[in-house]
């Protein structure tokens, strides 16, 4: 079945410091959704981007889809200690008809 | 407008025994997931209702059985618990079938079987 992987597992930055996700699909997708998760609470929507090659900003995070519609990143930069999450990418192939989630990116900022 | 409401937010079972997971949104949402959240894995969808009156399974359905009761409400139910579901489990809505509506989340039940 279709499979987004998304890595890292897990990151932990400097306050302040750039950060990263990645997500890869094996099969070209319809779009890409993300969602952040707090600790101990439910995964929160984004962002959802469905063009080639889209880069989309949220004040200090930036989305982008690749050219090929199999891959996305987020890159937060500056992180706060308010970024700590979880983040989860979203997809949808062609032949799927659900969103298939990677695992996630566990974030933390140290102060 | 409370969104979407799991209840409960914490359940103990013991192995073999049944219980429903409740979910209701007041969005007027036309589809409604139930996903489950183990550490390292991500959310796994179970079963989803793409509208009223209709169900069907999704990545991990085995162990599970749903209920679209009407368009407010979605209930998960687990006939005879096992250890393998202990998890995080998750409700979730959107507008509609098209791929490009948000899902809107519940707050998780907390399930341990034992």
């Amino acid at each position: 079945g279709q499979q987004v992987m998304q890595i890292p597992q897990y990151q932990h930055v400097q306050e302040g410091e750039d950060f990263t996700t990645y997500c890869n699909s094996s099969t070209t997708l319809s779009n890409i959704q993300w969602y952040k998760q707090r600790p101990g609470g439910h995964p929160v929507f984004l962002i959802q981007l469905v063009k080639s090659g889209e880069v989309k900003k949220q004040k200090r995070l930036t989305f982008q889809f690749g050219e090929a519609k199999k891959n996305s990143s987020l890159h937060i930069t500056a992180t706060q200690t308010t970024d700590v999450g979880t983040y989860f990418c979203a997809g949808i192939s062609g032949s799927a008809r659900q969103l298939t989630f990677g695992s996630g990116t566990q974030l933390t900022v140290l102060p | 407008n409370a969104g979407v409401t799991q209840t409960p937010k914490f359940q103990v079972l013991k192995t073999g025994q049944s219980m429903t997971l409740q979910c209701a949104q007041d969005m007027n949402h036309n589809s409604m997931y139930w996903y489950r959240q183990d550490p390292g894995m991500g959310l796994r969808l179970i079963y989803y209702s793409a509208s009223e009156g209709t169900t069907d399974k999704g990545e991990v359905p085995n162990g599970y059985n749903v209920s679209r009761l009407n368009k407010r409400e979605f209930s998960l139910r687990l006939e005879s618990a096992a250890p393998s579901q202990t998890s995080v489990y998750f409700c979730a809505s959107k507008v509609g079938g098209e791929y490009n509506s948000p899902l809107h989340f519940g707050n998780g039940t907390r399930l341990t079987v034992t």
